[in-house]
């Protein structure tokens, strides 16, 4: 079973500060990890993969094999970041069905 | 706005009663699914349509919920008498077949049973 572990629901930091969203995660094979984010009153929507390894916004994410996660991170965090972010997996199995985590609330503060 | 549309948005039914959602996907996606998500909650799979076969459905799909893609456009998610933990916001995303990595996502109807 594939299970996605995201520990903190919430997470306050002011503008300017260092971010890291946590994000580990549980599956046998070789999954696929991706950030998704809403932002307040928008829909769900796909911020990055792991695949991809770019920088949008400024966040970053590492798949990390070893520790089995894929936190994402932003070195100067910005007020429009605030929103919910979730942390999700697919299988190579799936058909691209998504396991997503509870999400964690970011809140920067002026 | 061409993204993913559903209808309706709010749903307030008794507890017992039948409610039909529906989903229209951007109009070249040939993937479809389904989510459910409940307070304080990740979004979580139901189900999983390819043009209009459904090729995927989670354990959380009881035999009381049931969903199609008749023509590989549209899909509907019905459920059935109704039960209060039912209540949840329904999501519907779509996403093209060699990029179905990113899925599209709609607003969501939000189920209240009362």
């Amino acid at each position: 079973a594939q299970r996605v572990t995201q520990p903190e629901k919430l997470l306050s930091v002011f503008k300017g500060a260092p971010v890291e969203l946590k994000c580990n995660y549980s599956y046998s094979g070789s999954p696929e990890l991706f950030w998704y984010v809403q932002y307040s009153r928008q829909r769900l929507q796909l911020l990055l993969r792991h695949i991809s390894r770019e920088s949008i916004k400024g966040f970053t994410a590492d798949l990390n094999k070893g520790e089995t996660s894929f936190h994402l991170k932003k070195p100067f965090a910005q007020e429009e970041d605030s929103a919910m972010y979730y942390c999700a997996l697919r299988s190579g199995t799936s058909y691209g069905k998504l396991t997503f985590g509870q999400g964690t609330i970011l809140t920067v503060h002026p | 706005d061409t993204g993913v549309s559903q209808d309706p948005r709010h749903k307030i039914t008794k507890r017992g009663q039948n409610v039909t959602f529906r989903c229209d996907p951007i109009s070249e996606h040939n993937r479809l699914y389904w989510y459910r998500q409940t307070l304080g909650q990740g979004p979580e799979f139901l189900t999983y349509f390819q043009n209009e076969a459904q090729l995927e459905k989670s354990r959380l799909l009881s035999d009381r919920f049931s969903a199609e893609r008749p023509k590989g456009s549209f899909s509907t998610l019905e459920i059935q008498r109704t039960e209060q933990g039912d209540s949840a916001m329904y999501l519907c995303a779509s996403s093209l077949g060699d990029r179905a990595y990113e899925q599209y996502f709609g607003p969501g109807t939000r189920l209240t049973v009362t």
